[in-house]
Protein backbone atom coordinates (compact mmCIF):
# COMPACT_ATOMS: atom_id res chain seq x y z
CA UNK A 1 0.00 0.00 0.00
CA UNK A 2 1.56 3.59 -0.81
CA UNK A 3 2.14 5.59 2.08
CA UNK A 4 4.01 8.70 2.98
CA UNK A 5 7.58 8.57 3.75
CA UNK A 6 10.09 11.14 5.86
CA UNK A 7 13.43 11.73 7.01
CA UNK A 8 14.90 12.30 8.92
CA UNK A 9 12.46 10.15 12.06
CA UNK A 10 14.50 13.00 14.42
CA UNK A 11 16.43 15.80 14.07
CA UNK A 12 18.62 17.67 16.52
CA UNK A 13 19.77 20.77 15.72
CA UNK A 14 21.86 23.82 17.08
CA UNK A 15 19.64 27.34 17.75
CA UNK A 16 20.41 29.51 14.54
CA UNK A 17 21.00 26.83 11.74
CA UNK A 18 19.19 25.08 9.13
CA UNK A 19 17.49 22.62 8.57
CA UNK A 20 15.68 20.83 5.70
CA UNK A 21 12.96 18.07 6.68
CA UNK A 22 12.10 16.12 3.83
CA UNK A 23 8.61 13.89 2.38
CA UNK A 24 8.15 11.73 -0.22
CA UNK A 25 4.38 11.95 -0.75
CA UNK A 26 2.03 9.29 -2.62
CA UNK A 27 3.34 9.46 -6.20
CA UNK A 28 0.00 9.96 -7.50
CA UNK A 29 -0.98 12.78 -4.89
CA UNK A 30 -1.44 16.60 -6.46
CA UNK A 31 -1.78 18.40 -2.78
CA UNK A 32 0.73 18.29 -0.35
CA UNK A 33 0.83 20.18 3.42
CA UNK A 34 3.33 20.47 6.25
CA UNK A 35 1.93 20.41 9.41
CA UNK A 36 3.62 20.51 13.38
CA UNK A 37 2.47 19.70 16.48
CA UNK A 38 4.14 20.84 19.40
CA UNK A 39 4.95 18.49 22.40
CA UNK A 40 1.43 18.06 23.95
CA UNK A 41 -0.43 20.41 21.89
CA UNK A 42 -2.76 20.35 18.85
CA UNK A 43 -1.66 19.74 15.38
CA UNK A 44 -0.99 22.88 13.70
CA UNK A 45 -1.45 23.74 9.75
CA UNK A 46 1.71 25.06 8.03
CA UNK A 47 1.46 25.31 4.41
CA UNK A 48 -0.01 23.70 1.86
CA UNK A 49 1.38 23.25 -1.50
CA UNK A 50 -0.26 22.77 -5.32
CA UNK A 51 0.71 22.75 -8.73
CA UNK A 52 4.40 24.00 -7.90
CA UNK A 53 3.38 26.81 -5.37
CA UNK A 54 2.43 27.63 -2.22
CA UNK A 55 -1.63 27.41 -2.12
CA UNK A 56 -2.22 28.11 1.46
CA UNK A 57 -0.04 29.43 4.37
CA UNK A 58 -0.45 30.24 8.52
CA UNK A 59 0.40 32.98 10.32
CA UNK A 60 3.11 30.37 11.54
CA UNK A 61 4.61 29.66 8.29
CA UNK A 62 6.98 33.17 8.08
CA UNK A 63 9.67 33.99 6.30
CA UNK A 64 11.60 31.33 8.26
CA UNK A 65 10.03 28.86 6.61
CA UNK A 66 10.33 27.86 3.02
CA UNK A 67 9.02 25.15 0.91
CA UNK A 68 9.93 23.06 -1.98
CA UNK A 69 9.58 20.39 -4.83
CA UNK A 70 12.94 19.88 -5.86
CA UNK A 71 12.05 16.99 -8.31
CA UNK A 72 9.44 14.80 -9.20
CA UNK A 73 9.12 13.00 -5.60
CA UNK A 74 10.80 15.15 -2.64
CA UNK A 75 8.70 17.97 -0.88
CA UNK A 76 10.79 19.48 1.54
CA UNK A 77 10.42 21.89 4.25
CA UNK A 78 13.35 23.94 4.62
CA UNK A 79 13.65 26.26 8.08
CA UNK A 80 16.36 29.26 7.72
CA UNK A 81 17.54 29.79 11.54
CA UNK A 82 15.52 27.45 13.79
CA UNK A 83 14.25 29.00 17.20
CA UNK A 84 13.97 26.70 20.34
CA UNK A 85 10.22 27.30 19.61
CA UNK A 86 10.43 25.51 16.58
CA UNK A 87 11.27 22.11 18.47
CA UNK A 88 8.16 20.25 17.55
CA UNK A 89 7.01 16.95 15.23
CA UNK A 90 6.48 17.97 11.75
CA UNK A 91 3.92 16.27 9.43
CA UNK A 92 3.95 15.96 5.74
CA UNK A 93 0.78 14.93 4.45
CA UNK A 94 -0.31 14.49 0.71
CA UNK A 95 -3.99 14.06 -0.83
CA UNK A 96 -5.79 13.74 -4.43
CA UNK A 97 -8.00 16.61 -4.08
CA UNK A 98 -8.13 19.98 -1.60
CA UNK A 99 -7.68 18.85 2.13
CA UNK A 100 -11.39 19.90 3.15
CA UNK A 101 -12.90 17.39 1.31
CA UNK A 102 -10.43 14.52 0.71
CA UNK A 103 -8.66 12.46 2.77
CA UNK A 104 -5.03 12.84 3.97
CA UNK A 105 -2.45 10.06 4.28
CA UNK A 106 0.18 11.39 7.17
CA UNK A 107 3.98 10.43 7.19
CA UNK A 108 4.97 9.20 10.04
CA UNK A 109 6.97 12.28 11.13
CA UNK A 110 10.25 14.27 11.67
CA UNK A 111 11.06 15.16 15.78
CA UNK A 112 12.90 18.12 15.34
CA UNK A 113 14.54 19.28 18.62
CA UNK A 114 16.71 22.73 18.69
CA UNK A 115 18.81 23.31 21.73
CA UNK B 1 -11.47 31.12 19.86
CA UNK B 2 -11.68 27.65 19.74
CA UNK B 3 -12.92 26.49 16.08
CA UNK B 4 -12.80 22.70 17.03
CA UNK B 5 -14.02 21.04 20.55
CA UNK B 6 -13.42 17.60 21.48
CA UNK B 7 -14.83 16.09 24.56
CA UNK B 8 -13.79 14.20 26.88
CA UNK B 9 -9.60 15.38 26.98
CA UNK B 10 -9.07 12.13 28.37
CA UNK B 11 -10.97 8.78 28.61
CA UNK B 12 -10.21 5.41 30.38
CA UNK B 13 -12.50 2.91 29.51
CA UNK B 14 -12.29 -1.36 30.50
CA UNK B 15 -11.78 -3.74 27.83
CA UNK B 16 -15.23 -4.08 26.04
CA UNK B 17 -16.72 -0.95 27.00
CA UNK B 18 -18.88 0.86 24.09
CA UNK B 19 -16.85 4.64 23.63
CA UNK B 20 -17.87 8.18 22.65
CA UNK B 21 -15.86 10.91 21.68
CA UNK B 22 -17.60 13.97 20.76
CA UNK B 23 -17.03 16.92 18.11
CA UNK B 24 -18.12 20.52 17.84
CA UNK B 25 -17.34 22.96 15.66
CA UNK B 26 -17.96 26.51 14.69
CA UNK B 27 -17.09 26.93 11.24
CA UNK B 28 -18.47 26.22 7.93
CA UNK B 29 -17.15 22.85 6.64
CA UNK B 30 -17.17 20.71 3.92
CA UNK B 31 -15.85 17.76 5.45
CA UNK B 32 -15.19 16.41 8.88
CA UNK B 33 -12.24 14.09 9.48
CA UNK B 34 -11.18 11.46 12.24
CA UNK B 35 -8.02 10.47 12.92
CA UNK B 36 -6.42 8.66 15.13
CA UNK B 37 -2.58 9.51 16.33
CA UNK B 38 -0.78 6.25 18.01
CA UNK B 39 1.66 6.74 20.81
CA UNK B 40 4.17 6.98 18.76
CA UNK B 41 3.13 9.85 16.93
CA UNK B 42 1.88 9.04 13.86
CA UNK B 43 -1.27 9.95 12.24
CA UNK B 44 -3.78 7.93 10.69
CA UNK B 45 -7.06 8.91 9.27
CA UNK B 46 -10.06 6.58 10.14
CA UNK B 47 -12.81 8.46 8.25
CA UNK B 48 -13.72 11.42 6.62
CA UNK B 49 -17.79 12.89 6.45
CA UNK B 50 -19.45 15.08 5.30
CA UNK B 51 -23.24 13.75 6.00
CA UNK B 52 -25.06 10.94 8.27
CA UNK B 53 -22.71 8.35 9.21
CA UNK B 54 -19.65 5.69 8.31
CA UNK B 55 -18.88 2.38 9.63
CA UNK B 56 -15.58 0.48 9.84
CA UNK B 57 -15.70 -2.23 11.71
CA UNK B 58 -15.37 -1.58 15.24
CA UNK B 59 -15.63 2.15 14.63
CA UNK B 60 -18.38 4.38 13.53
CA UNK B 61 -18.52 7.93 13.01
CA UNK B 62 -21.85 10.27 12.64
CA UNK B 63 -22.09 14.19 11.64
CA UNK B 64 -24.53 16.12 12.46
CA UNK B 65 -24.35 19.51 10.17
CA UNK B 66 -27.15 21.37 11.44
CA UNK B 67 -25.97 21.12 14.98
CA UNK B 68 -21.97 20.94 13.83
CA UNK B 69 -21.52 17.78 15.85
CA UNK B 70 -19.95 14.54 15.42
CA UNK B 71 -19.20 11.83 17.29
CA UNK B 72 -16.65 8.80 16.67
CA UNK B 73 -18.21 5.44 18.11
CA UNK B 74 -16.16 2.49 19.50
CA UNK B 75 -17.82 -0.47 20.31
CA UNK B 76 -16.15 -3.69 21.95
CA UNK B 77 -13.11 -1.65 23.04
CA UNK B 78 -10.00 -3.40 23.35
CA UNK B 79 -6.58 -2.25 24.44
CA UNK B 80 -4.50 -1.86 21.23
CA UNK B 81 -7.70 0.91 20.75
CA UNK B 82 -5.25 3.46 23.27
CA UNK B 83 -4.34 6.35 20.92
CA UNK B 84 -5.30 9.68 20.40
CA UNK B 85 -8.77 10.35 18.52
CA UNK B 86 -8.33 13.96 16.43
CA UNK B 87 -11.42 15.77 15.22
CA UNK B 88 -10.51 18.00 12.24
CA UNK B 89 -12.57 19.95 10.02
CA UNK B 90 -11.79 21.08 6.44
CA UNK B 91 -13.43 24.34 4.27
CA UNK B 92 -11.38 24.20 1.35
CA UNK B 93 -7.47 24.69 1.68
CA UNK B 94 -6.71 23.47 4.77
CA UNK B 95 -8.21 21.41 7.91
CA UNK B 96 -8.08 22.64 11.63
CA UNK B 97 -7.33 20.26 14.86
CA UNK B 98 -9.49 19.64 17.95
CA UNK B 99 -6.76 18.98 20.57
CA UNK B 100 -7.62 15.46 20.67
CA UNK B 101 -8.79 12.97 23.52
CA UNK B 102 -6.38 10.51 24.80
CA UNK B 103 -8.23 6.84 25.06
CA UNK B 104 -7.00 4.52 27.46
CA UNK B 105 -8.32 1.36 27.56
CA UNK B 106 -7.51 -1.01 30.29
CA UNK B 107 -7.31 -5.15 29.87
Amino acid sequence: EPEVTQTPSHQVTQMGQEVILRCVPISNHLYFYWYRQILGQKVEFLVSFYNNEISEKSEIFDDQFSVERPDGSNFTLKIRSTKLEDSAMYFCASSNGLAGNNEQFFGPGTRLTVL
Amino acid sequence: KNEVEQSPQNLTAQEGEFITINCSYSVGISALHWLQQHPGGGIVSLFMLSSGKKKHGRLIATINIQEKHSSLHITASHPRDSAVYICAVGGQGNLIFGKGTKLSVKP
